[in-house]
């Protein structure tokens, strides 16, 4: 079974900063590319980030572009995203998703973490 | 930015009906086109990839067709389980990707 799980999210103060984290089973993590992406209260999906096999290969939503950096850790099946100059804007449940190669679908997600930021 | 645009944006409908969504591209995306469901307070779930190819497990009552800048995800014969959101999503241009505005399947 191929699972994703999401932690790190909370309630942070705007300007604030959190790390979400995402591990990773029953795949061959380093294999595939990995994803965040959001989805704010009662609105739509939006991409957020993708980091390739290797982290050779990064980009944003021009959303998140200088505040938000995504990283992975392939020998702990690990997926990271560091938020810093956290906006209200930015309150959403965040997902990571895998897709096995550049250009491909995302098909499979984890179960998502709540970030809300508010003061 | 690639633009997609989702019609309608929310159906009500019966078990047991067809039911046709249309999603369309402000530019060619080839057929590099994915449906998704997504249930509250549930991550989304890939049906469809490459405009028409059905993701294993999913049931075969689901279709896609189109290329270019239109296409459609069909449900035929609604099931009470299918009551739900469902997006496209263009994987054409890596950067960035972008998903239609969804439309919600509600009992009529």
């Amino acid at each position: 079974q191929v699972h994703l799980v999401e932690s790190g999210g909370g309630l942070v103060k705007p300007g604030g900063s959190l790390r979400l984290s995402c591990v990773a089973s029953g795949l061959i993590f380093s294999d595939d590319y990995m994803n965040w992406i959001r989805q704010a209260p009662g609105k739509g999906l939006e991409w957020v980030s993708y980091i390739s096999t290797s982290s050779t290969y990064t980009d944003y939503a021009d959303s998140v572009k200088g505040r938000f950096t995504i990283s992975r850790d392939n020998a702990k099946n690990s997926l990271y995203l560091q938020m810093s100059s956290l906006r209200a804007e930015d309150t959403a449940v965040y997902y990571c998703a895998r897709s096995r190669r550049l250009v491909a679908p995302l098909d499979v997600w984890g179960q998502g973490t709540t970030v809300t930021v508010s003061s | 930015d690639i633009q997609m645009t989702q019609s309608p944006s929310t159906l009500s409908v019966s078990v047991g009906d067809r039911v046709t969504i249309t999603c369309r591209a402000s530019q060619s995306i080839s057929s590099w086109l994915a449906w998704y469901q997504q249930k509250p307070g549930k991550a989304p779930k890939l049906l469809i990839y490459k405009a028409s190819s059905l993701e294993s497990g999913v049931p075969s009552r689901f279709s896609g067709s189109g290329s270019g800048t239109d296409f459609t995800l069909t449900i035929n014969s609604l099931q009470p389980d299918d009551f739900a959101t469902y997006y496209c999503q263009q994987y054409n241009s890596y950067s960035p990707w972008t998903f239609g505005q969804g439309t919600k399947v509600e009992i009529k």
